[in-house]
């Protein structure tokens, strides 16, 4: 079974650019979780999808948006970006107890 | 909002040394995990707790809820050079909405 997959790894953007960030579950799997990882703040929860649905959101500002589609995979959206947005994504998608994590996109904001 | 206080933030060990790491909160969690994560990877869960009381053995990995069940510990019997890594505590909120701890860093000296 493939783990989830995660495009493109690495990003490069500047101060003001959008960027949109991939995630493809494990088969199977309808709920998809997206993070955001920094050395200072450490692992912070985005948001959550399940069938298409936002079900479950973190605090963060309206810039970071996501969606999900009818084959559960899922995009993260952030707009205007900010220097503070370089960080690690990750997305993990769930199974009955726990979540499988992909390996990340490392966005750097210049 | 609920904040993980994980310790210590990072540790120097020698290979064969036993290895021990808590977690607390400020709140009682019927579910704790515990993660691991390599450079350039996502968190790999390790460790499940659904049970206050009941010691949860991974081969050398060991964890437990604490007595108030606002706490975990985490265990590493015998260390060996690839235990290195980041372990993360974390607790679901609600379902697929999970907090994490900061992480405490494992460094293993030759």
């Amino acid at each position: 079974k493939a783990g989830v997959t995660q495009t493109p790894r690495y990003l490069i953007k500047t101060r003001g650019q959008q960027v949109t960030l991939s995630c493809s579950p494990i088969s199977g799997h309808r709920s998809v979780s997206w993070y955001q990882q920094t050395p200072g703040q450490g692992l912070q929860f985005l948001f959550e999808y399940f069938s298409e649905t936002q079900r479950n959101k973190g605090n963060f500002p309206g810039r970071f948006s996501g969606r999900q589609f009818s084959n559960s995979r899922s995009e993260m959206n952030v707009s205007t970006l900010e220097l503070g947005d370089s960080a690690l994504y990750l997305c993990a998608s769930s199974g009955y107890h726990e979540q499988f994590f992909g390996p990340g996109t490392r966005l750097t904001v210049l | 909002g609920q904040q993980l206080n994980q310790s210590p933030q990072s540790m120097f060990i020698q290979e064969g040394e036993d290895v021990s790491m808590n977690c607390t909160s400020s709140s009682i969690f019927n579910t704790w995990l515990w993660y691991k994560q390599d450079p350039g990877e996502g968190p790999v869960l390790l460790i499940a707790l659904y049970k206050a009381g009941e010691l949860t053995s991974n081969g050398r990995l060991t964890a437990q809820f604490g007595i108030t069940r606002k706490d975990s510990f985490l265990n590493i019997s015998a260390s060996i050079p690839s235990d290195v890594g980041i372990y993360f505590c974390a607790v679901p909120l609600v379902r697929d909405k999970i907090i994490f701890g900061k992480g405490t860093r494992l460094h293993i000296l030759p």
